[in-house]
């Protein structure tokens, strides 16, 4: 089951801060970030698990409530390289290996 | 560069063609994925390979035939296709099947069918 993003879009000014929110009707094992640029490949950022955790990349964090399956990306002190769109993907299981992305958070980040 | 390659980068083939779009890594990945990305929308999971046999096909029509001939190659064989499978075909490993593992993608293959 495809998990629900929010917000489709945002466009920030340099220095600025985002969160980009994922949520499951489901309980979830896992959820991934990925960060795909125009015409790239998706590139992963992390992995959270259930069991409520929070990680740290650089200004890039992302937490994960597992009471609301929902998990959440913020990005702060934003630089024109965060500019892109954000997925997440969610597993169900350990062994499902059948990730299900979100529709995706475009963002873009201005001078 | 991305550890994931596929050839070739871009495709167009007529409806009536057979193709075949190829994935290769060589980092000791047991899981390869196919997905297929419409612009602006996420990937959608077409198929899974884990340790080189095929564990999860989400409904794809028969056109399309996923092969995996050893753990470093994935191919998908392509015959018959229709103008709404114009895509943009991403390959993907993870280490393991584990849905903690995350997952590297290639830069894809973008397919145009006339």
């Amino acid at each position: 089951q495809q998990p629900v993003q929010s917000p489709q879009a945002v466009i920030l000014r340099e220095g600025e801060d985002a969160v980009i929110n994922c949520s499951s009707s489901k309980a979830l094992y896992s959820v991934h970030w990925y960060r795909q640029k125009h015409g790239e490949a998706p590139v992963f950022l992390m992995i959270l698990l259930k069991g409520g955790e929070q990680k740290g990349h650089d200004k890039i964090s992302a937490s994960f409530n597992e009471k609301k399956q929902q998990s959440s990306l913020y990005l702060t002190a934003s630089q024109l390289s965060y500019s892109g769109t954000y997925f997440c993907g969610t597993e169900m299981g350990y062994n499902n290996n059948d990730m299900r992305f979100g529709a995706g958070t475009r963002l873009t980040v201005k001078p | 560069d991305t550890e994931v390659t596929q050839t070739p980068k871009h495709l167009v083939m007529g409806m009536t063609n057979k193709k075949s779009l190829k994935c290769e890594q060589h980092m000791g990945h047991r899981a390869m994925y196919w997905y297929k990305q419409k612009a602006k929308k996420p990937p959608e999971l077409m198929f899974v390979y884990s340790y080189e046999k095929l564990s999860i096909n989400e409904s794809v029509p028969s056109r399309f035939s996923p092969e995996c001939p050893n753990s470093s190659l994935l191919n998908l064989h392509l015959h018959a296709l229709q103008p709404e499978d114009s895509a943009l075909y991403l390959c993907a490993s993870s280490q393991g099947v584990a849905g903690n593992q995350p997952q590297h993608f290639g830069d894809g293959t973008r397919l145009s069918i006339l």
